[in-house]
This record gives structure tokens, sequence and C-alpha cells, in this order.
């Protein structure tokens, strides 16, 4: 059982360019969870999507950022017009469906960006 | 909302040695504590979990203690070895809602052989 997919592994953009993060959640999991880390910090949530919607995006910056989640395929976040204060680690977390382990978030290798 | 501390930042021990990682939380309805482990360049790893249920609990060299009134929980490892060395994230979350959970800003531990 595979765990959670993360590509690329290392992303370089120039300021002003797009960057495209994509997430796998493991098999069965429905609910993913982005977040952000910088460097000698803990873990800012960002979005928490299910299979085409989106749940809680409380932690997203108003501007540039977007997330999704289609039906078929990955979750993708999608930061327009980098700067290089979006320079971080991205990571996404998925869970499973089922009661109280809904509660447990299992992580990928993470995304770095790095914006020049 | 949910607001953690973490200390301590950093921590240096002799292989061997005991380490003791302590949060506080500030939402009395969180119910469900976990801990991570993050290696570099790698992504958070589930370690060991509590729910609020639960006083205490312990798998082999790791172990982690909740006090709901204080509102603080521990990570102990006991006989820490050199691959101990990483960053541990504790945080706290609540069974409903979106189960977001609130991070620590992590502690690094340093294990000397």
């Amino acid at each position: 059982n595979a765990g959670v997919m993360q590509n690329p592994r290392h992303l370089v953009r120039r300021r002003g360019q797009e960057a495209r993060l994509r997430c796998s959640p493991m098999k069965g999991h429905s609910h993913v969870y982005w977040y952000r880390q910088l460097p000698e910090e803990g873990l800012k949530f960002m979005v928490y999507l299910q299979k085409e919607n989106i749940i809680d995006e409380s932690g997203m910056p108003k501007e540039r950022f977007s997330a999704e989640f289609p039906k078929e395929g990955p979750s993708i976040l999608r930061i327009q017009q980098v700067v290089r204060g979006d320079s971080a680690a991205y990571f996404c977390a998925s869970s499973p469906d089922l009661g109280l382990a809904k509660n447990i978030q299992y992580f990928g290798a993470g995304t770095r960006l790095s914006v020049l | 909302g949910e607001n953690v501390e973490q200390h301590p930042s950093t921590l240096s021990v002799q292989e061997g040695d005991s380490a003791v990682i302590k949060c506080t939380y500030s939402d009395s309805a969180s119910n469900y504590f976990p801990w991570y482990k993050q290696e570099l360049g790698k992504g958070p790893q589930l370690i060991i979990d509590i729910r609020s249920n639960v006083g205490e609990k312990k798998d082999q060299r790791i172990a982690v203690t909740l006090n709901k009134t204080a509102k603080h929980f521990s990570l102990h490892i006991t006989e820490t070895q050199p691959e101990d060395s990483a960053v541990y994230f504790c945080a706290a979350s609540r069974s409903g809602g979106s189960y977001i959970p609130t991070f620590g800003r992590g502690t690094s531990l340093i294990v000397h052989p």
C-alpha cells in the first residue's frame, strides 16, 4: 500500500511563474490537507479538501493560491505569480474516512519550492 | 482557535539517556494528540498518538502522557539512540468538524553517540 505521494520533490521557479504541486493520497483516503513549512518552523495549515470539494481554506492566502482535488487524479496546489516569500516546503497529508481514524494524518515527503 | 506550545526548541542528550518533550494546548475540546518525527529532507512521520480518554500510552522506547486538567502532554523517549535524532512535532485536534490539527513549533533532538 503506497503512502502519500507528492511530486515534484524539488521545484525551482523564477518570480512571476506558476508553481503546481501534486499530491496523491493513500489508497482509500479521500481527505487531503496541505501544509506549508518554513525553515525551523512548524507546519502551518493551508487547506483541507475532499473529492471535488474544498472543506476548509482558512489557512490559504487570499490571492495567488488555489487548490483542487478532482474526482479523478491527484490534488493540486497551485501558486500563481510566485514571489521569493513563497519559498518553503509544502506538505500534503491524507486521512481515512472511518470514524475516529479521520484524525490520523499521513504525510508525504513534501515539495521543496525555491523561487529565484 | 487552538494554540499549541512546545518546549524545548532544542534538546541535546547523550546516547542512552532519556529525552522528554512537553506541549501545552489551549482548547479544552481537543481530544486527539499525535506526535510526529521529521528527519532531514523528509515528511513528518506519525510515531505515537493518544486520545483524551487515556492518560498514558507506550510503544517500546517511546511513551506519551496526557494531563487533561492541566492541558499538557509529553513525549518520553528512553535509551536514546543516534537514529532518534530528528525534529519532533506535537499536535492537538478535536474529533468532528474538519479535524485540522494545530502543530507545535517543533523540538530538534540531537543524540550524541
